[in-house]
């Protein structure tokens, strides 16, 4: 089966630098995502690694390390607006869906 | 590009009841998924075509839910003798076959009395 772990809860204040970490457990491994969900709307794609290292897409970058079954999104200059739901997500290779986290609640403050 | 649309978005009904929910992916994406959430946890896979095929069914899935999708566009999900512990947001997703990104819709809010 698969299995993924992250921090239920994260809080920050406007303009500073979180990370929200994923470990995670699978037979086979085709790659992690990344999804923001706000309060009552549809979870939508951040980002996604399928191979180690770092991808950058404006103030939100995302890490994994396939060795280590771990990943993390980076959030720089936290706004208001990131306050939200983080999911990761992983696909197993033998399947074609993915499989998500529970989520971390990020709690942005002025 | 209108995005994945699904509706009802808000469905109230008594138990023992029959509910379909209906969605609509992105036209060129020929995957479609189903998932389900509930508060304080992330989307739970239920089930997936491939145009019109059904792929995969997750073992979760209680043989009271039934997902079609007939000619490989819209996608219909139906739950049989609804119990409370059915109340959930039902979401529905789209891909392109070798794509990494799924696609979420609103989803379809599911309370069960």
């Amino acid at each position: 089966g698969q299995s993924l772990e992250q921090p239920s809860e994260v809080t920050a204040v406007e303009g500073a630098i979180v990370q929200i970490n994923c470990t995670y457990q699978t037979s086979g491994f085709y790659g992690l995502s990344w999804y923001q969900q706000h309060d009552g709307g549809a979870p939508t794609f951040l980002s996604y690694n399928a191979l180690d290292g770092l991808e950058e897409t404006g103030r939100f970058s995302s890490f994994l390390s396939r060795s280590d079954s771990y990943g993390y999104l980076l959030l720089q200059e936290l706004q208001m607006k990131d306050s939200a739901s983080y999911f990761c997500a992983v696909r197993d290779t033998g399947y074609s869906t993915l499989t998500f986290g529970k989520g971390t609640m990020l709690l942005v403050s002025p | 590009d209108t995005g994945v649309s699904q509706d009802p978005r808000h469905k109230i009904t008594k138990r023992g009841q029959n509910v379909t929910f209906r969605c609509d992916p992105i036209s060129e994406h020929n995957r479609l998924y189903w998932y389900r959430q509930t508060l304080g946890q992330g989307p739970e896979f239920l089930t997936y075509f491939q145009n019109e095929a059904q792929l995969e069914k997750s073992r979760l899935l209680s043989d009271r839910f039934s997902a079609e999708r007939p000619k490989g566009s819209f996608s219909t999900l139906e739950i049989q003798r609804t119990e409370q512990g059915d109340s959930a947001m039902y979401l529905c997703a789209s891909s392109l076959e070798a794509g990494n990104t799924i696609y979420f819709g609103e989803g379809s809010w599911l309370t069960v009395v």
